[in-house]
């Protein structure tokens, strides 16, 4: 069955450290969606990025970047050089174009925590 | 400004009474959808429309009932039925169009606290 994994429940570094956010995926389909969101402590997601299937390039934006492995079924999320204003739930999710008729499965997130 | 408005921030209900949450878009976006957000939990999906007048059930309707009359709208009712309501409610919509899946935007949410 189709799922999102996000092992990582909170993660907490210093300002400054880089970390990776990890997101590992299970889909019947071959053209799917991956995208990540943000959800600040006001509660309001923001849209990072999507990726298709059929890109596997890495992408990077500013200090964000995102690694997406079809081989190991992974699209992890990158910061460098983290700042506080990091700090916020990040939730990885999926959308099959054949199976999920416009519904996105998402993970149950992962608490990022960066200290001053 | 284009974007998704939810009313009110939040609510508070007393057991036994109907409520409902607004949200409202003016992105001209086809597809809408609510969910429900429990403290420290993932997103799971209440309902979802993508075309006037039709919507389909998510994950977790029992006890909830939404309405698609208008394009921009759509509400959702939290009934007595609903045995836990306490919850984060997240409205989002996106485009339905051809040749890829689009992301969704959503509104700044509705934190509803059953007394």
């Amino acid at each position: 069955a189709q799922k999102v994994t996000q092992a990582q429940t909170e993660i907490s570094v210093v300002e400054k450290e880089d970390v990776t956010l990890d997101c590992v995926y299970e889909t019947r389909d071959t053209t799917y969606y991956l995208f990540w969101y943000k959800q600040p402590p006001s509660g309001e997601l923001v849209f990072l990025i999507r990726r298709n299937s059929f890109d596997e390039q890495n992408e990077i934006s500013g200090r964000y970047s995102w690694n997406f492995q079809k081989s190991t079924s992974s699209f992890n999320f990158t910061i460098t050089a983290s700042q506080v204003v990091d700090s916020a739930v990040y939730f990885c999710a999926l959308s099959e174009a054949f199976y999920s008729n416009y519904q996105l499965i998402w993970g149950a997130g992962t608490k990022l925590i960066i200290k001053p | 400004d284009g974007g998704i408005t939810q009313s009110p921030k939040y609510l508070f209900r007393k057991e036994g009474q109907n409520v409902t949450l607004s949200c409202e878009q003016n992105l001209n976006h086809d597809a809408m959808y609510w969910y429900r957000q429990d403290p420290g939990q993932g997103l799971r999906l209440i309902y979802y429309s993508q075309i006037v007048n039709d919507f389909q059930k998510g994950d977790i309707a029992e006890g909830y009932s939404v309405s698609r009359e208008k394009k921009e709208s759509f509400p959702l009712t939290v009934t007595s039925a609903q045995k836990n309501p306490t919850a984060f409610y997240l409205c989002a919509s996106s485009p339905l169009g051809t040749g890829g899946y689009n992301e969704q935007f959503f509104g700044p949410g509705t934190r509803l606290t059953v007394l």
